[in-house]
């Protein structure tokens, strides 16, 4: 079965620099939520989005911005870089159900070093 | 504020020993507990959602049961290559769509 797709899988940055991180989600899945996990840590929510618009936002630091686009792909915009956002990047789609939770596929993950 | 917390933070099983991992939440409303396995540097793979109290899943060796205040995954004559992270997480009710994970319990199975 087709997964979420992510790209790059690593990606090395100096301080200050700019980073893009493109999710391509599920086929059919039109939800697309991004986190942050920091080593030895659980997975951060930043944000979501849903047909286009942001559904929801979470812990996104102010440098950071995303869109989904009309192919339902995504992009995290990672500007001014510092060297605590080396992480690894996931993001997860789902598809609406009916009167419950929508479960969250997680991709696998883009790993950011900041130099 | 939701959280998730989980115990033990790691455990050591021989093969065959079977146990049980714990997830306690606090959430204002629950719309779904979601059980995650995740291998060192890769994503969270989905295992299993749960709704509502009383309900349970099973998956092959891996059952997950859920309460108003607590769910747990229990693993049967486990095998080493169940060995990995176990991500308990919560999604809260009212539109909210992040996860709120647990920091996770590190399972070791040893042959």
């Amino acid at each position: 079965a087709a997964g979420v797709i992510q790209s790059p899988r690593h990606l090395i940055k100096e301080k200050r620099e700019t980073a893009t991180l493109k999710c391509y989600p599920i086929p059919r899945h039109d939800t697309v939520y991004w986190y942050q996990q920091g080593p030895g840590q659980d997975p951060q929510f930043l944000i979501s989005f849903y047909e286009k618009m942001q559904s929801d936002k979470g812990s996104i630091p102010d440098r950071f911005s995303a869109q989904q686009f009309s192919d339902y792909h995504s992009e995290l915009n990672m500007s001014s870089l510092e060297l605590g956002d080396s992480a690894l990047y996931f993001c997860a789609s789902s598809h609406p159900l009916a009167g419950g939770a929508d479960t969250q596929y997680f991709g696998p993950g883009t790993r950011l070093t900041v130099l | 504020e939701d959280q998730v917390t989980q115990s033990p933070e790691a455990l050591r099983l021989q093969e065959g020993e079977s146990s049980s991992l714990n997830c306690s939440y606090t959430v204002s409303g629950l719309r779904g507990l979601f059980w995650y396995r995740q291998d060192p540097g890769k994503g969270p793979e989905f295992l299993f959602t749960l709704y509502s109290a009383g309900e349970e899943k099973e998956k092959e060796r891996l059952k997950a049961t859920l309460t108003k205040k607590e769910s747990f995954l229990h693993i049967t004559a486990p095998k080493p290559e169940d060995s990995a992270t176990y991500l308990c997480a919560v999604q809260a009710s009212g539109g909210a769509d992040g996860l709120t994970f647990g920091k996770g319990t590190h399972l070791i199975i040893q042959p």
